[in-house]
């Protein structure tokens, strides 16, 4: 089983919509994240938590909002869509540990399109 | 403020080359730097962490250098394989509660 899923996989909506993507995973790190990808722009950081009190923005926050359910549940909301949110959106986790490697860990990642 | 940069962005070489990627980065004052692979449309796979301390770090076929008074890294793939075809993404951790930027990428094609 994956460690780091993301739900849905695929998703096609309208402008205006409210679309929340979920990630959750097993692997019992305390940060996750989550990026955007476009062609051209590469890897950008929306928001990150480095545990379930802690959230903060990342370089392109504005028209996303998140939600740290509990240490392995951490959720993306757009609250009303627009067509520029169309990208290529991933979770990922990491963790200090005992060797304070902070090692990052992506899921499958969520196609999103906004019509 | 930190900035990560892969040359080329593309890269077609022969199947049996050795070959070397580039990364490098504005602020030498890192935390460590992860080298990722992404096949298209996928999600990014580990596949070497290179703490601050560390010179270089194995793997298989794989290796990567750091040398942060240059604010550079190197992949160097050994003996590509068509199989190898990918974009590799490098990204530079700057402290130890501070974000990860990711360098856009360089996109490889080994030809059979």
């Amino acid at each position: 089983d994956a460690d780091v899923t993301q739900t849905p996989r695929n998703r096609i909506t309208k402008t205006g919509k409210r679309i929340m993507l979920e990630c959750s995973q097993t692997k019992g790190h305390d940060r996750m994240y989550w990026y955007r990808q476009d062609p051209g722009l590469g890897l950008r950081l929306i928001y990150y938590s480095f545990d379930v009190k802690d959230i903060n923005k990342g370089e392109i926050s504005d028209g996303y909002s998140v939600s740290r359910q509990a240490q392995a549940k951490f959720s993306l909301s757009l609250e009303s869509a627009i067509p520029n949110q169309t990208a290529l959106y991933f979770c990922a986790t990491s963790d200090f540990g005992l060797a304070g490697v902070n090692e990052q860990f992506f899921g499958p990642g969520t196609r999103l399109t906004v019509l | 403020k930190q900035e990560v940069t892969q040359i080329p962005a593309a890269l077609s070489v022969p199947e049996g080359e050795n070959l070397v990627l580039n990364c490098s980065f504005t602020d030498s004052a890192i935390y460590n730097l992860q080298w990722f692979r992404q096949d298209p449309g996928k999600g990014l796979t580990s596949l070497l962490l290179i703490q601050s301390s560390q010179r270089e770090q194995t793997s298989g076929r794989l290796n990567a250098s750091l040398d942060k008074s240059s604010g550079r890294s190197t992949l160097y793939i050994a003996a590509s394989q068509p199989g190898d075809s990918a974009t590799y993404l490098c990204a530079v951790g700057s402290g130890r509660d501070d974000k990860i930027i990711f360098g856009k990428g360089t996109r490889l094609h080994i030809l059979p």
